[in-house]
C-alpha cells in the first residue's frame, strides 16, 4: 500500500492553458474524490467517483472542469482555458466504499500556479 | 449558513497544556466526524473520526460528539509543540458521499 499518489505536485501555467493532473487511489479503494484548497481555507468538494461513475459534481465545477475515472482506477482532472482564480492546492483523496465508516485518505495535493 | 464552522484562530496553548478545537455544522442528519491535521503546505491527514455520541479516546486524543448540539471537539492533551497545525473538522452528511470541511482552526503550541 504506497498511499494516494498525485501527479504533478507542482504546475505553474499561463493563463488560458489547459492542465490535466493524476490521482492514483490506493488500490482497494472504490471512491475517489477531487477537492481544492486555497490558503486559509478548507478543502472544498469538486467531484466524487464510486468506481468509474462520476456520482456527486459540486456547483463550483464549472464547464471548464472536467474529471474522469477510467475503468475505475486512476482519476484525472482537467482544467481548461485557466484562469487566475484557479490557482490553489488540488487534492485527490480515495477510501473504502461499504458499510460503516470510511475516512478519506489524501494524496500529496498538486499545487497550481496560474501566472 | 456555513456547513461545517471551526474557529479559525490562532488558538495559542502552552506546551504540556490540553488543547480544545471545536467545531459545529448544520445538517442535523450527519452520521460521521472526521479530525484532520494539516501542516503547513502539506495535505490533511487522519487524526480520528466519531459517529456515536460521546466521547473517543486515542492516545493524546480525544473526540467528543453531542449530535443533539450539533457539536463535535478534539482534545489534545499533554499538548507538544510538533502539534501545532491547522484541524480541519469534515463531516459526512446524511446524503451522498461527500465530506464536508470546516476552514480549519490553527493551533500553536508554544515551548
Amino acid at each position: 500500500d504506497t498511499g494516494v499518489s498525485q501527479n504533478p505536485r507542482h504546475k505553474i501555467t499561463k493563463r488560458g492553458q489547459n492542465v490535466t493532473f493524476r490521482c492514483d487511489p490506493i488500490s482497494e479503494h472504490n471512491r475517489l474524490y477531487w477537492y481544492r484548497q486555497t490558503l486559509g481555507q478548507g478543502p472544498e468538494f469538486l467531484t466524487y467517483f464510486q468506481n468509474e461513475a462520476q456520482l456527486e459534481k459540486s456547483r463550483l465545477l464549472s464547464d471548464r472542469f472536467s474529471a474522469e475515472r477510467p475503468k475505475g482506477s486512476f482519476s484525472t482532472l482537467e482544467i481548461q482555458r485557466t484562469e487566475q482564480g484557479d490557482s490553489a492546492m488540488y487534492l485527490c483523496a480515495s477510501s473504502l466504499g461499504g458499510t460503516g465508516v470510511s475516512p478519506l485518505h489524501f494524496g500529496n495535493g498538486t499545487r497550481l500556479t496560474v501566472t | 449558513q456555513k456547513e461545517v464552522e471551526q474557529n479559525s484562530g490562532p488558538l495559542s496553548v502552552p506546551e504540556g497544556a490540553i488543547a480544545s478545537l471545536n467545531c459545529t455544522y448544520s445538517d442535523r442528519g450527519s452520521q460521521s466526524f472526521f479530525w484532520y491535521r494539516q501542516y503547513s503546505g502539506k495535505s490533511p491527514e487522519l487524526i480520528m473520526f466519531i459517529y456515536s455520541n460521546g466521547d473517543k479516546e486515542d492516545g493524546r486524543f480525544t473526540a467528543q460528539l453531542n449530535k443533539a448540539s450539533q457539536y463535535v471537539s478534539l482534545l489534545i492533551r499533554d499538548s507538544q509543540p510538533s502539534d501545532s497545525a491547522t484541524y480541519l473538522c469534515a463531516v459526512k452528511g446524511n446524503y451522498g458521499q461527500n465530506f464536508v470541511f470546516g476552514p480549519g482552526t490553527r493551533l500553536s503550541v508554544l515551548p
